[in-house]
């Protein structure tokens, strides 16, 4: 079993949609991220939270909310979807300093 | 701005050569670095690091060196094999910092 699961995994929705992407994880890591992914640009971080209570926006969290319902779940909402938010998603967990990020295998998001 | 910048998109290199990827970095914060490599419909996975009190980290095949003066890293694959074709991302984070900054990948091809 993966360490950091995402659902869906592939998603396709029209503009104006509310759409919810789903993260949980078996690692234990108390601090949670979701990136986004588009061509050239590389990976870059709509939100992060440190523990449940901790939430912070990132460098791109326009448009973005999160929620994290618990220390192994973190779920990402797009409220009224735009078409410029179709990019590939990505949850990761961290657990110490000094210690690399682990990642989900991302969801795939299209907006029509 | 990007604080982390990899300038060639792409690298082709024939299968048992040295494969060399480069990064650089503006912000004199950062002291972690690390590289992470990425295939087709699969998250990140972390591949090797490096902290600013060392200028060369080695892992089997991989080799990463670190010139804080110049504010460079690179990656070394020694000898390159197929499986090494992916996308490979390098990213930085101060040490007392949970946040990571993302390159925009080098996709690596490696010939038979």
């Amino acid at each position: 079993d993966a360490d950091v699961t995402q659902t869906p995994r592939n998603r396709i929705t029209k503009t104006g949609k509310r759409i919810m992407l789903e993260c949980s994880q078996t690692k234990g890591h108390d601090r949670m991220y979701w990136y986004r992914q588009d061509p050239g640009l590389g990976l870059r971080l709509i939100y992060y939270s440190f523990d449940v209570k901790d939430i912070n926006k990132g460098e791109i969290s326009d448009g973005y909310s999160v929620s994290r319902q618990a220390q192994a779940k973190f779920s990402l909402s797009l409220e009224s979807a735009i078409p410029n938010q179709t990019a590939l998603y990505f949850c990761a967990t961290r657990g110490q300093k000094n210690q690399p990020q682990h990642f989900g295998d991302g969801t795939r998001l299209s907006i029509l | 701005d990007q604080q982390v910048k990899q300038n060639s998109p792409s690298l082709s290199v024939q299968e048992g050569r040295i494969s060399i990827l480069n990064c650089d970095y503006t912000n004199s914060m950062f002291d972690y670095f690390l590289w992470y490599k990425k295939y087709p419909a699969e998250g990140p996975t972390f591949l090797i690091s490096i902290s600013s009190i060392k200028d060369k980290n080695e892992d089997g095949r991989f080799t990463v060196f670190l010139n804080k003066s110049a504010k460079h890293l690179s990656l070394h694959i020694v000898p390159s094999q197929p499986g090494d074709s992916a996308v490979y991302f390098c990213a930085a984070s101060p040490s007392n910092d949970y946040k990571l900054s993302f390159g925009a990948g080098t996709t690596v091809t490696v010939r038979a």
